[in-house]
């Protein structure tokens, strides 16, 4: 059964640099047919795509958020990570992991990490 | 990129059948059948309900199903059940730049 597991830290200062990590457990990340994702939800709001990659490493981008994001993948490790940058409290949100199958839909998340943007 | 529109609320009775739509536009819902619907419980990460506009994923009852017509796909809930309540998102692929987006999300009430 594939797992998806966030983490990172839940707490990050305005104009930083949040950083979160998807560890994958139960199939591989290199597999040709699927895309490895992001969405957020703002508490109480609603889900947003941000970006996903794929096993080569050509990765997407929500265009609203395109100037500060950045998506790796580590294969070695079969984690694959989000970096986004110049945060404001409108970054606050639980940010989930899942993955995207080639008919673009999400068939597995994770269980959500609450990242705070807050001084 | 713009969200899909669903309505913020519906509700219905034990039993009963309620629909959800989902407008996006003809770069998104209305030129791909790649519409997928997922159920959130309070607390919890969303589960995949329908994918392909109408397909089942492995252990979803088939009181979930899923149609489009033009720009607008919809999710009908037959034989309601107290477990039905939870939030319902919309997702479609929109192209140009492998973009995907979400609806806004509804809430069902089981009344």
């Amino acid at each position: 059964q594939l797992q998806l597991q966030e983490s990172g830290p839940g707490l990050v200062k305005p104009s930083e640099t949040l950083s979160l990590t998807c560890t994958v457990s139960g199939g591989s990340i290199s597999s040709s047919f699927y895309y490895w994702g992001w969405i957020r939800q703002p508490p109480g709001k609603g889900l947003e795509w941000i970006a996903h990659i794929y096993y080569s490493g050509s990765t997407d981008y929500n265009p609203s958020l395109k100037s500060r994001v950045t998506m790796s993948l580590d294969t070695s490790t079969n984690q694959f990570s989000l970096n986004l940058g110049s945060v404001t409290a409108a970054d606050t949100a639980i940010y989930y992991c899942a993955r995207l199958q080639y008919n673009w839909h999400y068939d597995y998340w994770g269980q959500g990490i609450l990242v705070t943007v807050s001084s | 990129q713009s969200a899909l529109t669903q309505p913020r609320s519906v509700s219905g009775s034990p039993g009963q059948s309620v629909t959800i739509s989902c407008t996006g536009t003809s770069s998104d819902v209305g030129d791909y059948n790649y519409v997928s619907w997922y159920q959130q419980h309070p607390g919890k990460a969303p589960k995949l309900m329908i994918f392909d506009v109408n397909k089942w994923p492995s252990g979803v009852p088939d009181r979930f199903s899923g149609s489009k017509s033009g720009n607008t796909a919809s999710l009908t809930i037959s034989g309601l059940q107290a477990e039905d309540e939870a939030d319902y998102y919309c997702c479609s692929y929109a192209g140009s730049y492998n973009d995907v987006v979400f609806g806004g999300g509804t809430k069902l009430t089981v009344l």
